[in-house]
């Protein structure tokens, strides 16, 4: 049973299009994170959110949007896709202590 | 600001030798650490953490680390390597301050096993 889940796992994508990257975790877990992989493996946060609110917003362009309907799920939309922001988006929960749990990673390739 | 810094950007070492990975952090507190590793193609998994008490902390697959305050370092070692353990390894702090709850990772470093 997969503790957190993000579909799809790979996304090719015209520039210009929106796409959405979903995410589940059933751990029980408060908090749930955005963070993105570049083509050098370079991790970064961009979104966090507690019990559904927003609690980090890493200067992210806001054509990416989050959205957490209910505190075991968070979605990213991501508006007018670039070549840019081809890299690999990974979900993650936790719950105290920021020992994140990862999911598997969504590969996102703009064409 | 905060800092996480893996010297090492790729090591290669034999099977069945030791091995050790760097990584210095640069905070006001001690933070909470952790080291990750990736597999080529997937997600992240926990090998080990330190919060607070003994300082040489036991992970999964044989690993361990030890945290030095007085270095601000968590290197993470394992006394003999298996070729399975070729992956990216990465090295994250993190404080627990309500309104910044977030991991700072380092840049990773590959590890290559050779025969």
């Amino acid at each position: 049973d997969t503790a957190v889940s993000q579909t799809p796992k790979y996304l090719v994508t015209q520039m210009g299009n929106d796409k959405s990257i979903k995410c589940e975790q059933n751990l029980g877990h408060d908090t749930m994170y955005w963070y993105k992989q570049d083509s050098k493996k370079f991790l970064k946060i961009m979104f966090s959110y507690n019990n559904k609110e927003l609690i980090i917003n890493e200067t992210v362009p806001n054509r990416f949007s989050p959205k957490s309907p209910d505190k075991a799920h968070l979605n990213l939309h991501i508006n007018s896709l670039e070549l840019g922001d081809s890299a690999v988006y990974f979900c993650a929960s936790s719950q105290g202590k920021l020992e994140a749990f990862f999911g598997q990673g969504t590969r996102l390739t703009v064409v | 600001a905060q800092s996480v810094t893996q010297p090492d950007i790729h090591i290669t070492v034999s099977e069945g030798a030791s091995l050790e990975l760097r990584c210095n952090y640069s905070y006001g507190a001690t933070p909470y650490l952790f080291w990750y590793v990736q597999s080529p193609g997937q997600g992240l998994q926990l090998l080990l953490k330190y919060f607070s008490g003994d300082t040489l902390v036991q992970g999964i697959k044989g690993f361990e680390a030890e945290f030095k305050r007085s270095q601000s370092s968590f290197n993470l070692r394992k006394p003999s390597v298996h070729w399975s353990d070729a992956a990216e390894y990465f090295c994250a702090v993190g404080l627990s301050n309500f309104g910044n709850e977030k991991l700072t990772f380092g840049t990773g470093t590959r590890l290559t096993i050779i025969p």
